[in-house]
């Protein structure tokens, strides 16, 4: 069976960083891109960025290059999405789904992390 | 940037009847769609891809159409269980892969 699992919920306080996981199970890590999407309270997706777990190649949305990084361990089947400096505005749920390498879509996601950044 | 529109934003129908959603792309986006739908607390699943192809498992009853810019989804009988929001999402060629805003079907 293909899983995605994603790392527990968070409390943090602005200008902490933090790194959310999410592991795949159950097919080849390296056949398929893992994409990362945001969605705010009450709002909906927005796609943030994707890597490639066999050369760790990503792409990244104009709206969150800079302020976030993507990263993969592949030993571990495990993507990573980190913050060295969060924000209020960060508060969000994040989830990771994976695409097969090429025109495909998101046909996997994870259950879902949530982020809460407050002083 | 491609920017994906759909409409209406919320549709309020009784079950059994024919529900129609729609999605616009501001450039073309060939046959590079998909739709998701998404319930309170959960993460979303994938409907439709390929812009008409069904995902495994999913019902008959959805259906979708278009190419190029204008998109469809129909659920011919609306079930109690597909009161959610629908997704429409481009994986065209080059990103970002932008996510339309949703259309949420409820209960009339």
């Amino acid at each position: 069976e293909v899983q995605l699992v994603q790392s527990g919920a968070g409390v943090k306080k602005p200008g902490e960083s933090l790194r959310i996981s999410c592991e795949g199970s159950g097919y080849s890590f390296t056949s398929y891109w893992i994409n990362w999407v945001r969605q705010m309270p009450g709002k909906g997706l927005e796609w943030m960025g994707r890597i490639d777990p066999g050369d760790s190649y990503t792409n990244y949305s104009p709206s969150f290059e800079g302020h976030v990084t993507i990263s993969t361990d592949k030993s571990i089947s495990t993507a990573y999405l980190q913050w060295s400096s969060l924000k209020a505005s960060d508060t969000a749920m994040y989830y990771c789904a994976r695409q097969r390498k090429g025109l495909f879509p998101y046909d996997s996601w994870g259950q879902g992390t949530l982020v809460t950044v407050s002083s | 940037e491609i920017v994906m529109t759909q409409s209406p934003a919320t549709l309020s129908v009784s079950p059994g009847e024919r529900v129609t959603l729609s999605c616009r792309a501001s450039q073309s986006i060939s046959s590079n769609l998909a739709w998701y739908q998404q319930k309170p607390g959960q993460a979303p699943r994938l409907l439709i891809y390929g812009a008409s192809t069904r995902a495994t498992g999913i019902p008959a009853r959805f259906s979708g159409s278009g190419s190029g810019t204008e998109f469809t989804l129909t659920i011919s009988s609306l079930q109690s269980e597909d009161f959610a929001v629908y997704f429409c999402h481009h994986y065209n060629s080059w990103p970002p892969f932008t996510f339309g805003p949703g259309t949420k079907v409820d209960i009339k």
